[in-house]
């Protein structure tokens, strides 16, 4: 039971262009969403979060949107660069629960900016 | 400061044999999380441990176990290996892993290949 799904395995965009990353989750306790980025041969390096409170959240170059009645979220990147080529995953976490230190990782989302 | 070690990097065992992974948290984080990941399956959740104590558990079987020393490093253990067992295991490490994102750091994994 996949309850975090990123329903896109890849993405290609071109240098300077946006780049929308979705994720989708069905469990209604999750009330904390973060995006994490991965390298191959690296651990995974978060890179922003929101928490169900709020519906967008900006960092730099980096915008998450939380749409709670939908259960979506989306990363926007703008503008793309090169070194945002990687694999994207999508967490949430239950914080109002015991089980708060669990995150629960979607599949992940490859994505290749273009020169 | 330094990062997240996990130890070693790369490991071959037979089916049936058991494997101990290691992982040395952040100075002064109090809490480890054990994840797995592979190919279409994302991240799972293993186990948390904080202060010595696992605190949350993932849906995996009793095979998989682990613990947490005084010193907050943590081992993992997995006994009677299987073929789908072959995975990156990633550690993270967090000062109280309330679930809070930016609060995890993870380290780049020790890649078990079992055959």
């Amino acid at each position: 039971d996949q309850q975090v799904k990123q329903n896109s395995p890849s993405l290609s965009v071109q240098e300077g262009r946006i780049s929308i990353l979705n994720c989708d989750y069905t469990n209604s306790m999750f009330d904390y969403f973060l995006w994490y980025k991965k390298y191959p041969a690296e651990g995974p390096t978060f890179l922003i979060s929101i928490s169900s409170i709020k519906d967008k959240n900006e960092d730099g170059r980096f915008t998450v949107f939380l749409n709670k009645s939908a259960k979506h979220l989306s990363l926007h990147i703008v503008p793309s660069q090169p070194g945002d080529s990687a694999v994207y995953f999508c967490a949430a976490s239950a914080l109002g629960t015991g089980t708060a230190s669990k995150l629960t990782f979607g599949t992940g989302t490859r994505l290749q900016v273009t020169l | 400061k330094a990062g997240v070690t996990q130890t070693p990097r790369y490991l071959i065992k037979t089916r049936g044999q058991q494997v101990t992974l290691s992982c040395s948290p952040i100075s002064g984080h109090r809490s480890v999380s054990w994840y797995q990941q592979t190919p279409g399956q994302g991240l799972q959740f293993l186990f948390e441990y904080f202060s010595e104590t696992q605190r949350n558990k993932g849906n995996f079987p009793g095979r998989f176990s682990g613990r947490q020393f005084s010193n907050s490093r943590s081992e993992m253990n997995v006994s009677t290996l299987e073929l789908g067992d072959s995975a990156l295991y990633l550690c993270a490490s967090s000062l109280h892993g309330q679930g809070v994102g930016d609060g995890y750091t993870f380290g780049s994994g020790t890649r078990l290949t079992v055959v």
